[in-house]
């Protein structure tokens, strides 16, 4: 069975400072690992994807398949990053995603 | 505590017919968001009700229809139903504290066509 971990369910940073958001999966095979955000109210949108190893408004990520954890990393946060952030795994079918139980993001001036 | 419930689980059906999926949200969430996600692909948007009002549409078919009832539980409505929808349809619920809230996901319908 695959399983995503977001250990934080809430983050509270000031402007300015690092931010890393935590997710732990597991998983049997090789994972396909996303970051979803989603603003107040808003529909879910994919933030970045392991296999791109994209840096998407500042965020990046790195699977780290020796700790199976895929922290989401960023390290000038800023007021508008405040927003819900769920961890997902793909199988290697496909076929079934795995959201972790999300982790808020709240940036203070 | 409760989950966001969909069902059915598994749904075989062919060409041209129709299908019916339901969402229970978790109990006093006041929104609903429906996702598709097709073989290989990333999850897509497919609309929200908010207090049983439609509040976001995205790439929806117009053979696909959906609304929330009274009792905040919602259908999406398929019909003449073709090979590429086959797919994950899969629900989210938030509750109505504040603004910024979280969304819980539920574990998905498969649909089958044939």
């Amino acid at each position: 069975a695959q399983r995503v971990t977001q250990p934080e369910k809430l983050l509270s940073v000031f402007k300015g400072a690092p931010v890393e958001l935590k997710c732990n999966y597991s998983y049997s095979g090789s994972p396909e690992l996303f970051w979803y955000v989603q603003y107040s109210r808003q529909r879910l949108q994919l933030l970045l994807r392991h296999i791109s190893r994209e840096s998407i408004k500042g965020f990046t990520a790195d699977l780290n398949k020796g700790e199976t954890s895929f922290h989401l990393k960023k390290p000038f946060a800023q007021e508008e990053d405040s927003a819900m952030y769920y961890c997902a795994l793909r199988n290697n079918a496909g076929n079934m995603l795995t959201f972790g139980g999300g982790t808020r993001l709240m940036v203070k001036p | 505590a409760a989950g966001v419930i969909q069902s059915p689980r598994h749904l075989i059906k062919e060409k041209r017919e129709t299908a019916t999926l339901k969402c229970y949200p978790i109990p006093r969430h006041d929104t609903v968001y429906w996702y598709q996600q097709g073989p290989g692909q990333d999850p897509q948007f497919l609309i929200s009700f908010y207090e049983k009002m439609q509040s976001d549409k995205g790439s929806i078919p117009d053979r696909f229809s959906a609304q929330q009832f009274s009792d905040y539980h919602s259908e999406l409505n398929m019909s003449s139903l073709e090979l590429g929808d086959s797919a994950l349809y899969f629900c989210a619920s938030s509750s109505p504290t504040g603004m910024n809230t979280e969304a819980f996901f539920g574990q998905g319908t498969r649909l089958t066509v044939v």
